[in-house]
């Protein structure tokens, strides 16, 4: 079975302070790793895909990157608007249930100005 | 915007009851997933349609079922209520199989 476990649960950060999202998982065959971002009472918006170890997407001040065991989002010089959940998840396959995306319990991140 | 839209944004029902929640995809998506985001157990999968077709089940209910219409829209009936069905669903798209899939709002649903 398809497993995502994101670290830590929780993140407080000072503006300005980079960190870093952690995302485990354990996938039959992985097609794509995803993140989302996850605004109180919203809906998850889609941030980047990632297919195959080594590579790595960046936008503002995010960079997510993957190995075959794990990615990481990488924060640089967080703002306030930067707090939200933060979702990770994976991809086992492009047809019936291997399309579905199974989902960590996300990191929640606040960042202080 | 996504450009995924769903109705109603909040249901408040009680036990017993059923509900039907509605979806949109994005324009010239043929596949819809259904997501259920609750406390504890975080975004589960529900089901998937493509062009109007059930093509996978996760964990669902006996009392839900799901339907896709010849116009791709899609709705989830979820019947006999219980407490423990409140929840956020979501309804996510997707031009085909795999991919990103891009999220509506949610509906926010409160039995009581």
């Amino acid at each position: 079975e398809d497993q995502v476990t994101q670290s830590p649960e929780a993140l407080r950060l000072q503006e300005g302070e980079s960190s870093s999202l952690n995302c485990s998982y354990t996938v039959s065959g992985l097609r794509g790793l995803f993140w989302y971002r996850q605004d109180p009472g919203k809906g998850p918006e889609f941030l980047f895909t990632l297919y195959s170890a080594g590579e790595e997407k960046e936008k503002e001040r995010l960079k997510a990157t993957l190995t075959k065991k794990e990615s990481f989002l990488h924060i640089t010089a967080p703002k306030p608007e930067d707090s939200a959940t933060y979702l990770c998840a994976v991809q086992a396959g492009y047809t019936g249930a291997n399309s579905k995306l199974t989902f960590g319990k996300g990191i929640t991140l606040s960042v202080r100005p | 915007d996504s450009g995924v839209t769903q109705t109603p944004k909040h249901l408040i029902t009680a036990t017993g009851q059923r509900v039907t929640l509605r979806c949109s995809p994005r324009s010239g998506d043929l596949s819809v997933y259904w997501y259920q985001q609750s406390l504890d157990q975080g975004l589960q999968f529900l089901i998937q349609y493509y062009n109007g077709e059930e093509r996978a089940k996760g964990n669902i209910l006996e009392r839900f079922s799901a339907q896709q219409f010849p116009d791709l829209h899609s709705e989830l009936n979820l019947s006999s209520l219980e407490l423990g069905d409140s929840a956020l669903y979501f309804c996510a798209s997707s031009v085909r199989y795999g991919g990103e899939q891009f999220f509506g709002p949610g509906t926010r649903l409160t039995v009581l």
